[in-house]
């Protein structure tokens, strides 16, 4: 089956720890997204990749950081010095980058106390 | 102003019938967009993509898009008790997309 995978569903961390949110595809698709949700707000960008090797910031990129060393796979970490890391990360990607639509992971819920 | 603006609701509607629902967005530039679903404690679901001006139907849902006005609407017909949940409206930007903030659907049986 195509598809994006994340792991772990849920994962539980102390403040002042970094942690690394998987997020994987075999769609074949070149660019790949993470977002961040908060209780009842919307989808906000935190990183993006277009090619392999590149990524770009997006919205409220401070405290992650991301690597794209392979297509399929695009890892996200939550560094200790992101201040408020507790919220439901979304990976998605698209064919391309620009115009097509994104598709999405099941999401990784992160609570850190 | 955002770029993508949806009213947050919540929008009840009784089974059977047809909820309607409302996004409009701020670059003219813009050209594909897209609805997604999403149920509570879930990820979003890619349901309808719209590319041209006018009407677009797949099943009991109908996408509408109208460029001069910048707004783009889903219908959902004969709605059902597990159409209940958050519609995000998306937009293309220039890298990727802009997402509303969703509109929560409630269909009473």
């Amino acid at each position: 089956d195509g598809g994006i995978t994340q792991s772990p569903k849920y994962l539980f961390r102390k403040e002042g720890q970094n942690v690394t949110l998987s997020c994987e595809q075999n769609l074949n698709h070149d660019a790949m997204y993470w977002y961040r949700q908060d209780p009842g707000q919307g989808l906000r960008l935190i990183y993006y990749s277009q090619i392999v090797n590149d990524f770009q910031k997006g919205d409220i990129a401070e405290g992650y950081s991301v690597s794209r060393e392979k297509k399929e796979s695009f890892p996200l970490t939550v560094t200790s010095a992101q201040k408020n890391p507790t919220a439901f990360y979304l990976c998605a990607s698209s064919i391309g980058p620009t115009g097509y639509e994104q598709y999405f992971g099941p999401g990784t819920r992160l609570t850190v106390t | 102003q955002k770029e993508v603006e949806q009213n947050s609701g919540p929008l009840s509607v009784p089974e059977g019938a047809i909820a309607s629902l409302n996004c409009t967005y701020s670059d003219r530039g813009s050209q594909s967009f897209f609805w997604y679903r999403q149920y509570s404690g879930k990820s979003p679901e890619l349901i309808m993509f719209i590319y041209s001006n006018g009407d677009k139907e797949d099943g009991r849902f109908t996408a509408q898009l109208n460029k001069a006005s910048q707004y783009v609407s889903l219908l959902i017909r004969d709605s059902q008790p597990s159409d209940s949940a958050t519609y995000l409206c998306a937009v293309t930007g220039a890298n990727n997309l802009f997402f509303g903030t969703g509109t929560r659907l409630t269909v009473i049986p």
